[in-house]
């Protein structure tokens, strides 16, 4: 299984609703990430997670707030968006968080990402 | 300041002909390059990677191509396909950013949209 899998493909929600975006992998990896993508923009790494400890967050306001409850899955919570939250979200995995200068253990696999819309 | 750039925002190749595509760094500290492709709506492929030891790495139709002292590096497509057609995003990383609790870091260029006519 070579694939990291996100759910729901589509989200739409309101200022004031919480929900949850999904993510997991299969792949015996233990890094994994979230990033968010605007429309004609790279992706912009958000948090990432090493060893099911959060290591990065990119200075992301608290209304995001991501979880691993083990090492195959990622959750990313949303409470109290704003329409600019609006954007593609990307889960991704690695082997590894640190390049070790031998082997591509920072090659991240991404998700198909969520569909994110705040009214 | 923008470390990994990609100047050209398109590229327009005809169907069995070379795309180039050109991505340039200004950190010499970075030492693994990537290239990802992304279609609307979904999450960016990995293609091809390179280490800073090598300056060639090949896969198939993908060649991507290291020159560190202009800090430069190409991606390769022959022949090109019209299912090619997409935006190619090069990033990269480096021990520098491990050392600075950085690791997994990725630092991406801004994406050049290739299209590919038949």
């Amino acid at each position: 299984d070579t694939e990291v899998t996100q759910t729901p493909k589509h989200l739409v929600m309101g200022m004031t609703n919480k929900k949850s975006l999904k993510c997991e992998q299969h792949m015996g990896h233990r890094a994994m990430y979230w990033y968010k993508q605007k429309a004609k923009k790279p992706p912009e790494l958000m948090f990432v997670y090493s060893y099911e400890k959060l290591s990065i967050n990119e200075s992301v306001p608290s209304r995001f707030s991501p979880e691993c409850p083990n090492s195959s899955l990622l959750n990313l919570h949303l409470h109290a968006l704003q329409p600019e939250d609006s954007a593609l979200y990307l889960c991704a995995s690695s082997q590894e968080t640190g390049f070790t200068g031998v082997a591509s253990y920072n090659e991240q696999f991404f998700g198909p990402g969520t569909r994110l819309t705040v009214l | 300041d923008q470390q990994v750039k990609q100047n050209s925002p398109s590229l327009s190749v005809q169907e069995g002909r070379i795309s180039i595509l050109n991505c340039d760094y200004t950190n010499s500290m970075f030492d693994y390059f990537l290239w990802y492709k992304k279609y609307p709506a979904e999450g960016p492929t990995f293609l091809i990677s390179i280490s800073s030891i090598k300056d060639k790495n090949e896969d198939g139709r993908f060649t991507v191509f290291l020159n560190k002292s202009a800090k430069h590096l190409s991606l390769h497509i022959v022949p090109s396909q019209p299912g090619d057609s997409a935006v190619y995003f090069c990033a990269a990383s480096g021990d520098y950013l491990v050392a600075r609790n950085q690791g997994g870091k990725l630092i991406f260029g801004q994406g050049t949209e290739l299209s590919v006519k038949p």
